[in-house]
């Protein structure tokens, strides 16, 4: 049971490259979530998923686009990256407005 | 959006001292939990607590409610309980299913 899996651990891109942040959860867990953490910050979330095949903006959403093809998977995407996108990204997921169980993080560094 | 402070924002204390750390919250919750980020970045859910008093070993939190604050206790404290420690909650009829952060208090656990 591997709980929450992100992949890349760690990624360096240069202004205006794209990437896709992959999170997959085995708990069969109906809601999934993106968060960035930035230096001296709680978490911020970024966008969020109910269920298979639907996705909502969160607190700062600008700049990401989100897909939830399967009820395991969360991709979290940037389509032209930014210097201001340089964070760290955590993924979760839970139950219904549950306890939320979160993965190792993604360090992003935007040069 | 709903605020979350959290107090103190640093603590520095002796290896078996007892602390008590604080949130408040702006507006009424249905979804208050408790983190744990670990010097090396992981995130560790301590409690799903939006009412009520829970325990799990030498951590005990309270949340009221009504008065829009919750408390988390440690007890006899080690070395291992340095980190950060995150309160989150998630706004009744908020609208969006992710949790708030507040900004976390730094424990600093010396042997």
């Amino acid at each position: 049971n591997a709980g929450v899996t992100q992949t890349p651990k760690f990624r360096v891109l240069k202004t205006g490259q794209s990437m896709t942040l992959l999170c997959a959860q085995d708990m069969n867990h109906e809601y999934m979530y993106w968060y960035r953490q930035d230096p001296g910050m709680g978490l911020r979330l970024i966008h969020y998923s109910v269920g298979e095949g639907t996705t909502a903006k969160g607190e700062v959403p600008d700049g990401y686009n989100v897909s939830r093809l399967k009820k395991q998977n969360f991709l979290l995407g940037l389509e032209s990256a930014a210097p201001s996108q340089t964070s760290v990204y955590f993924c979760a997921s839970s139950y219904i407005q549950g306890k939320q169980y979160f993965g190792a993080g993604t360090r992003l560094s935007v040069l | 959006g709903i605020q979350v402070e959290q107090s103190p924002p640093d603590l520095i204390l002796q290896e078996g001292a007892n602390s008590t750390l604080r949130c408040n919250f702006s507006d009424s919750v249905n979804n208050l939990q408790w983190f744990h980020q670990n010097p090396w970045g992981q995130l560790i859910n301590l409690f799903y607590i939006p009412s009520g008093t829970k325990q799990n070993g030498r951590l005990s939190a309270t949340t009221v409610a009504t008065e829009r604050y919750s408390l988390l206790y440690i007890s006899s404290s080690q070395t291992t309980d340095s980190g950060v420690y995150f309160c989150a909650v998630c706004e009744t009829g908020g609208g969006a299913d992710g949790l708030t952060f507040g900004k976390g208090t730094h424990l600093i656990i010396q042997p």
